[in-house]
């Protein structure tokens, strides 16, 4: 099993307030990267999905960078707002075969982040 | 675009019972996977598969069986339902390997009483 680590596992920040959040990974046999948003009551929605060191993404206000070298992502979010207030979960993919193209997905436990009006 | 739809979206059975959660995927999807969600773990993998016919054990497997005739179809059973099989159920599935997004399912909330 794969170990993800997400820190903080919560923030609450105030709306217009920039924050950011960390998922850490061992570096070895790094295949990719992903972020996705979860939001109450709905399902996970995938953000990026991140392959090269020192790869950078955006999508609206929010943007991630990459270090597969020293095994981190940051996600990034410019000026919160309240509809930002979701779940963050960090996945990465574990090959089981690669000839087969068999893979499993392990997520991080999550950052719960709380943008207050 | 129906895309993905998980049924039921909810579900009460006993102890003991046999439980089986739909999944659907519309795209021709190669990947698709089960994952449970609890309270303290976040999302953990039961089964995945690669293509049809091809399905491997994930994190947490034990209880459960899938199988996948088809492309479009992943279902999991639980063979006999316990208590802690109590949880939010989520499909997902992805168009190529490990660089595609997963695409996630409604969710089924199953309670085992």
């Amino acid at each position: 099993i794969l170990n993800v680590e997400q820190s903080p596992q919560s923030l609450h920040v105030q709306e217009g307030d920039s924050t950011n959040f960390t998922c850490s990974f061992p570096s070895s046999n790094f295949y990719a990267l992903h972020w996705y948003r979860w939001e109450t009551a709905k399902s996970p929605e995938a953000l990026f999905v991140m392959t090269l060191n020192g790869d950078e993404k955006k999508k609206g206000r929010i943007s991630a960078t990459l270090n597969t070298k020293e095994g981190y992502s940051y996600l990034y979010i410019k000026g919160s707002q309240p509809e930002d207030s979701a779940t963050y979960l960090c996945a990465l993919p574990v090959m089981i075969n690669s000839g087969a193209g068999s893979y499993q997905l392990t997520f991080g436990k999550g950052t719960k982040l709380s943008v207050i009006p | 675009d129906a895309g993905i739809t998980q049924s039921p979206r909810y579900k009460i059975t006993e102890t003991g019972r046999q439980v089986t959660l739909m999944c659907h995927q519309t795209w021709s999807h190669s990947y698709m996977f089960w994952y449970r969600q609890d309270l303290g773990h976040g999302l953990r993998l039961i089964y995945y598969s690669a293509a049809a016919d091809i399905t491997d054990k994930g994190e947490v497997p034990d209880g459960y069986v899938v199988s996948r005739s088809k492309t479009e179809n992943f279902p999991l059973t639980l063979e006999s339902a316990t208590r802690s099989q109590t949880s939010v159920y989520f499909c997902a599935s992805s168009r190529q390997g490990p660089n595609s997004p997963l695409h996630f399912g409604n969710g089924t909330r199953l309670t085992v009483t």
